[in-house]
């Protein structure tokens, strides 16, 4: 089974600045995927960035990286220069590709990170 | 339209009403999905759709029917809900169920209260 977990229920963060969200992760699957979503009050959820589990390099795209510790089953989202409209739900998801069918995905309990001007 | 759309993004009903959620994609996706978001729960998959042919179903109780006509469109049937069934229902897309071409991409949401 796969389990996701965020400690941090909620974080400020002053504009401008970078933030880091925590997420560890457990599955005995050897390949799986790992995906960052935001979720404005909108309800939609938005997908950020994706981490392979074989992937050599931390995935980036934009303003969001992956710090992905394979040994410590870590897959922490880092924003830089945070700007109001990242102000949001933000979850971490696996899918675990031997083990999870139907393109299964296992998500954590949410960050909410609310950016001050 | 692009992405993902749901209809309607807000539905209140009574207990014995029955109401469908509607979902389309204009990704040309082959795989949808249905997700329900309670409050304080995690995202819980509750149906899977590939080539229109139900590839998942996670112990849903039988008073939500999903029904997928084509690739393109997924709907939800509700009937005799509950209020614990009170949520925002999501419905997703990917390209595929594997292969790298698996990131699901989420509509926008319909939430729902039963009364």
């Amino acid at each position: 089974a796969q389990k996701i977990t965020q400690t941090q229920p909620g974080m400020f963060v002053q504009e401008k600045e970078a933030v880091t969200l925590d997420c560890t992760y457990d599955t005995s699957d050897p390949s799986y995927g790992l995906f960052w979503y935001k979720q404005p009050s909108s309800g939609e959820m938005i997908f950020l960035i994706y981490q392979g589990s074989y992937d050599q390099q931390n995935a980036t795209e934009g303003r969001y990286s992956l710090n992905f510790q394979k040994a410590r089953k870590s897959a922490n989202l880092v924003i830089s220069a945070s700007q109001l409209g990242d102000s949001a739900m933000y979850f971490c998801a696996m899918r675990a590709y031997l083990e999870a069918a139907g393109n299964k995905l296992t998500f954590g309990g949410g960050t909410r990170v609310l950016v001050k001007p | 339209e692009t992405g993902v759309t749901q209809t309607p993004r807000h539905l209140v009903m009574g207990m014995t009403n029955k109401k469908s959620l509607k979902c389309e994609q204009h990704l040309g996706h082959n795989a949808m999905y249905w997700y329900k978001q309670s409050a304080k729960k995690p995202l819980e998959l509750m149906f899977v759709y590939s080539l229109e042919e139900r590839v998942e179903n996670n112990s849903v109780p039988s008073r939500f029917s999903p029904e997928c006509p084509n690739s393109s469109h997924l709907f939800l049937h509700l009937h005799t809900l509950q209020p614990e069934d009170s949520a925002l229902y999501l419905c997703a897309s990917s390209q595929d169920l594997a292969g790298g071409t698996d990131t699901q991409y989420f509509g926008p949401g319909t939430r729902l209260t039963v009364l």
